[in-house]
Formats: structure tokens, sequence, C-alpha cells
């Protein structure tokens, strides 16, 4: 399977607790994204990666949440003291060609959805 | 702040009805305009990238036409199939800080009923 892959598929955690995500984008794909989507709404941009560079970061997202991407291949997601309200689908999608090539359609992983207890 | 709507938020049509969808973007600073469907327990799947004014685009019984200057664009399904049901999302990239990041709308969601 050449497309994009997220795990864990379902994350259950208690209040407090630490999680990380893991995305593997499609391999020859330079950009990749991190989007947040809750019941009833569209997907919510977290950050964006160019390569290892992580350009651009949600002013939404608090101190709380991290990402990385070493080597620009796959990239991590990480929660920390998780609260209920982080509760929701964890989407990433990577596509390929350069920064401004926003004619070209993003490829999405199946999503992570966590709940907090 | 930007935002991108969709309407309408839901929709049941019988099998064999056309449909048609709506999303509404800033007319400035256009970019591109993405469409994308999403079945349940499945990926968010790219339909269409539409980037120039009057753009139409075309995949089989599905269709999406481009205004950038008034800001919208139509998705339209023709003979709606039980198969079709899903959301329907679009995205718009907007610039910030040198880069872009998307702005989706909250979805129409679709359900064709047999």
């Amino acid at each position: 399977d050449t497309g994009v892959s997220q795990n864990p598929r379902h994350k259950i955690t208690k209040r407090g607790q630490n999680v990380t995500f893991r995305c593997d984008p499609i391999s020859e794909h330079n950009r990749l994204y991190w989007y947040r989507q809750t019941l009833g709404q569209g997907p919510e941009f977290l950050t964006y990666f160019q390569n290892e560079a992580q350009l651009e970061k949600s002013r939404l997202l608090s101190d709380r949440f991290s990402a990385e991407r070493p080597k620009g291949s796959f990239s991590t997601l990480e929660i920390q003291r998780t609260e209920q309200g982080d509760s929701a689908m964890y989407l990433c999608a990577s596509a390929g060609r350069g920064d401004r090539d926003v004619s070209y359609e993003q490829y999405f992983g199946p999503g992570t959805r966590l709940t907090v207890t | 702040i930007l935002n991108v709507e969709q309407s309408p938020q839901s929709l049941h049509v019988q099998e064999g009805d056309s449909t048609n969808f709506t999303c509404s973007f800033p007319s400035s600073n256009f970019y591109a305009l993405h469409w994308y469907r999403w079945e349940t327990a499945k990926s968010p799947e790219a339909l269409f990238v539409m980037t120039l004014n009057g753009d139409e685009k075309k995949k089989g019984r599905i269709s999406a036409t481009l205004n950038t200057k008034e800001g919208y664009s139509y998705l339209y399904i023709k003979g709606s199939q039980p198969e079709d049901s899903a959301t329907y999302l679009c995205a718009h990239p907007t610039r910030s800080s040198g880069t872009y990041k998307y702005i989706f709308g909250t979805g129409t969601r679709l359900k064709v009923l047999a």
C-alpha cells in the first residue's frame, strides 16, 4: 500500500496522559499536514511541514502539542497532559511538489481517533 | 478570519436524483479550491482541484464549477447512487507567513437512499 498511513487508528487514554501519533506520508511527498476534526466540523489545520522544516503552526494549538518530522520522512504528533477537549480525529495528509503548489491535491491518511476519558 | 462555508449541511436524496452543493470562500487572494469526498471509515479523497475562474471539471457523474470573482464553487452529482453517500468537503488555501495553509468548510453530508 503506497498511500498515507497513520498509527494507531484508535487511542483511548486517560486525562493527563501523553499520547503520540505517527504518520507515514507517501514517500515522494515533501509536504505534510496535520489536521484535527471534531464532530460536525471540517478538518482544522494544526501544522505543516515542508521536508523536515515545520513552517506553520496553528495559533489554536497550545504548548501541549508538538510535532516533528525528522529527516523529512514520517511525522509524529504528541499531545502532553491530554484533556477531554482533545478528543477528536487527527488526520495527516501529504502532498507533492513545492510550497507554492496549491494546485496539487492532498492525500489523506485514515486518521487516528483519540478519546480522552 | 477567512471563512469557508458550505451548504447545505446535510442532504438526503433518492437514488437517481441529481443534486448540488455550494462552497463559498473569500474572493480576494484566490489561489485554488479543492473538493474532497470523505466516506465513513475511509480517508478523505480528492475529487477536484480548481484554479481558474470559470473552471469546470468532471469525473464520471460528478462535476464542479468555479467562480473566483464572487467566491463560490458548485459541486453537482448527476443520478445519485447509494455509493455517493459521503461528506463532501471543500478547502481553500490561504497564505500566511509566506506559506500556505488550508481552510476547510464544515462539509455537506449526503445520504442517498436506495
